[in-house]
């Protein structure tokens, strides 16, 4: 059974810096990964998506990369800005390709002025 | 292009009361997901549409959840009677079809249970 974890659970930098957010999956039998984001009381928007072919994907100062053999995603942030303060999802599709997404618990952003 | 609707978008109910939520999805999206969201968590998939069909319903309570989606569009989930324990926010997310790349979520319903 695919489980999808996301360390840290929650992150409070200044602005500026740049970060990493990890995600880890227990099968390396995956469709392909992608990770989301989540302001409160809203529903989820995708950032990148990345294919179980692929080992990376970049947007503007979003970049998350993919090593299936380990099992493991970060989604790297670069120069972070408050208005990056936010849930950070990640969440697998298995290789059956049923559609089904397999959400990791989050990680909770602060990025302080 | 019109993202997925959702209504309501907050509902706060007694437990043992019943509840309904309601989404469209983008037009032309043949498969339809239900996920819950509770506070701390990630989505889980509650049931999976493929235009009126389920695809998978493993995760569904169904002694107290029920799902439809007749004419293979609009979708409605119901829980009844309803526990303290379904405080959760519910998602209703699309795509073109079963293997489709991406899902399209919408703004989700959060549901309170006293």
């Amino acid at each position: 059974k695919q489980e999808v974890t996301q360390i840290p659970a929650a992150l409070s930098v200044p602005e500026g810096e740049n970060l990493v957010l990890n995600c880890s999956f227990t099968d390396s039998a995956i469709y392909n990964l992608q990770w989301f984001r989540q302001d409160p009381g809203k529903g989820l928007t995708s950032l990148l998506l990345i294919q179980s072919s692929q080992r990376e994907q970049t947007s503007g100062r979003l970049n998350a990369s993919l090593d299936k053999s380990s099992g493991r995603s970060t989604l790297y942030i670069a120069a972070s800005q408050p208005g990056d303060s936010a849930t950070y999802l990640c969440a697998v599709k298995d290789s059956s390709n049923t559609g089904k997404l397999i959400f990791g618990q989050g990680t909770t952003l602060q990025v302080k002025p | 292009e019109a993202g997925v609707a959702q209504s309501p978008r907050y509902k706060i109910i007694e437990k043992r009361q019943s509840v309904a939520f309601w989404c469209n999805p983008i037009s032309g999206h043949a498969t339809l997901y239900w996920y819950q969201q509770i506070l701390g968590q990630g989505p889980k998939l509650l049931i999976q549409f493929q235009n009126n069909g389920v695809v998978d319903d493993s995760q569904l309570p169904k002694d107290r959840f029920s799902a439809e989606r007749l004419k293979g569009v609009d979708s409605t989930l119901k829980i009844q009677p309803a526990k303290l324990e379904d405080s959760a926010v519910y998602l209703c997310a699309s795509s073109l079809e079963r293997g489709a790349r991406e899902q399209f979520f919408g703004p989700g319903t959060r549901l309170t249970v006293l």
